[in-house]
Order: C-alpha cells, then structure tokens, then sequence
C-alpha cells in the first residue's frame, strides 16, 4: 500500500460545471503525477508536481489545473466539465528520485462528464 | 512524441502455458522500464521493473529488456487464470516522466 487515496472514487457531474479531484499521499513523497486512462490509449499524463506549489504540464494538459498547497494534497480541477473529459483519473507517486522511480497509483476516480 | 507500443490483445494462452508479452518504445534515451498489471476495474501495480539490458527473473516472471532493439518483453512461466489482466509497459528517463503503453490484455484459459 503506497498511502495513496483518491476521492471521489465516483463522480457524475454535468457538462460544464468545474470539478476538483484530490489526491491524498501519508508519506510525503516530492513527485505526484495525475493520469487519465481512455481505452486504447492507456495512460497519459495530465499534470505533475515536483514539490509544493511546483506544478508543470503533461501530455494531455489542456481543460485541466492543478494545485499543491501540502506536500500531501494534489488536486487536479476540470475548470469546465467536457464530455470529452469522461475518463478514469489517476493519481502516482515516485517515492524515489532519478533513474530508479518506479510509479505507484491511487484507486482511481472515475468521471462522468453528462 | 515518444511512444511506446504493445498488441493490444486479446492473447489467450491454456493454462499452465507460457505466455509472452511484448513492447517497443521511440526514445532511444530512455533509462527504465516497468511492466504494470491491471485487473478490470483497478488501479495498475507494478509487477517489474528492469534498467540494463537482458534478463531479470521475479518468481514466474521473467522481464527480458533489448535497448538496442528497443525492445522489452514480460514472460509469465506456468500461467494462471489468475494471471488474466490487462499488463501495461512504462518507458521512463530522468526527466521522471513515464510513457504508458495501451496494454495488452491477456487471457489465460482454464
């Protein structure tokens, strides 16, 4: 168990309005990453974070913020809901720093842009 | 765009059988590379990881990586139907910024 929650786990919210996910970490890890997961196209990254307030952007940034106020909070806002943003969003740590990083996730959250 | 490619799948193996996942990647510069499992509906956990070309060998799975080739491979040995999930390859460097493969979803039969 990596410390690692997510919340909501699910969430149907309407086209539009905002949405804030959050990521939870317990062991104050510097590197936090947010993924949205599509069927046939894996995991792409949104947004990572390489230390409190220290954000930059990912693959598939466009529609989405983030913020990290807390070494341990990573929230990821949607600023105006899309139904293309419909998808399955995870949030990673790297405990570790350079070559030797490996990856691990929250449960999910699952969104549902109606 | 870096990319990293995989057969999407099904792949259906009996069991008992070995079954033999494959990945190729565009960055040449790239340093690590993990293979994740994901069961419908869960989040992905790491199963290997492996840095330096050849073979590295976890319990029944054997991770075999090619940088020459670009190339990295995950073999299950004596498959379970509990082993029927969803592997995903991540390609990764310094830069901390992983590339996800869509996966392949392996199916491994009773």
């Amino acid at each position: 168990d990596a410390g690692i929650t997510q919340s909501p786990r699910h969430k149907v919210t309407e086209t539009g309005t905002p949405v804030t996910l959050r990521c939870h970490q317990t062991e104050n890890h510097r590197y936090m990453y947010w993924y949205r997961q599509d069927p046939g196209h894996g995991l792409r990254l949104i947004h990572y974070s390489y230390g409190v307030k220290d954000t930059d952007k990912g693959e598939v940034s466009d529609g989405y913020s983030v913020s990290r106020s807390k070494t341990e909070d990573f929230l990821l806002t949607l600023e105006s809901a899309t139904s293309s943003q419909t998808s399955v969003y995870f949030c990673a740590i790297t405990p570790g720093t350079g070559l030797n990083t490996e990856a691990f996730f929250g449960q999910g959250t699952r969104l549902t842009v109606v | 765009q870096k990319e990293v490619e995989q057969n999407s799948g099904p792949l259906s193996v009996p069991e008992g059988a070995i079954a033999s996942l494959n990945c190729t990647y565009s960055d040449r510069g790239s340093q690590s590379f993990f293979w994740y499992r994901q069961y419908s509906g869960k989040s992905p956990e790491l199963i290997m990881s492996i840095y330096s070309n050849g073979d590295k060998e976890d319990g029944r799975f054997t991770a075999q990586l090619n940088k020459a080739s670009q190339y990295v491979s995950l073999l299950i040995r004596d498959s379970q139907p509990s082993d029927s999930a969803t592997y995903l390859c991540a390609v990764g460097n310094y830069g901390q910024n992983f590339v996800f493969g869509p996966g392949t979803r392996l199916s491994v039969l009773p």
